[in-house]
């Protein structure tokens, strides 16, 4: 089992620019999680799918912001256009049922200069 | 906001010793996590509590639930430098299936 697999692992890019943050959650898992991780507000939710379907995404900070499902095992996080404050670590989490155990990627550590 | 918070913010000690770490949250919960970060690696899962459980135990691991204070703690003990690492206490409130995560301890561990 190759866990959750996120890409890019660091994406440094311009303000202005799009950003798309790349997400493989592991088999069979029905659930997907988004988070944002960044010194000052510690590990922010911003989206959670179950089966493929948003079922919350209150915490997607602002419409510059959006996520997909197309299918199980591929989800993205798009920022369009990107910003300074946008910098931070990009974690994406999945689990299987009723969730009550999160598996983690390794993050996209994003940069917008 | 639904995050918890943890208390303290850091702590260092002895390889040997005992580490604890605490959490508090807002909302009433279905259970309260307990996950482990490494510097630049994800979130590893440790152990799970549920609202209506006073305390577990995982090997080194010790973790206290009080519903009526919100507060969980977690008890590590015989402290080894590898459990140096960033300690997230997640809860899910019994609102929905999200997770929302404390501000975390570091720990630190001197061999």
């Amino acid at each position: 089992d190759a866990g959750v697999i996120q890409s890019p692992r660091h994406e440094v890019t311009e303000m202005g620019q799009e950003v798309t943050l790349r997400c493989k959650p592991i088999s069979g898992h029905n659930s997907l999680f988004w988070y944002r991780q960044t010194m000052m507000r510690g590990l922010e939710l911003l989206i959670y799918f179950n089966n493929n379907v948003p079922i919350d995404d209150s915490g997607m900070p602002e419409d510059r912001f959006s996520a997909k499902m197309p299918n199980a095992s591929f989800s993205t996080l798009k920022i369009q256009p990107s910003e300074p404050r946008d910098s931070a670590v990009y974690f994406c989490a999945s689990s299987f049922g009723r969730p009550e155990k999160l598996f983690f990627g390794s993050g996209t550590q994003l940069s917008v200069l | 906001s639904q995050q918890g918070e943890e208390d303290p913010q850091a702590l260092s000690i002895q390889e040997g010793e005992n580490a604890t770490m605490n959490c508090s949250y807002k909302t009433s919960i279905n259970n309260l996590q307990w996950y482990r970060q490494n510097s630049g690696r994800g979130l590893v899962h440790l152990i799970l509590i549920r609202s209506n459980e006073r305390e577990k135990h995982s090997g080194r691991l010790r973790v206290t639930l009080d519903t009526s204070k919100k507060s969980s703690s977690l008890l590590i003990t015989a402290s080894r430098a590898a459990d140096t690492a960033s300690y997230f206490c997640a809860t899910e409130p019994n609102t929905g299936n999200q997770f929302y995560f404390g501000t975390g301890t570091s720990l630190t561990v001197i061999p």
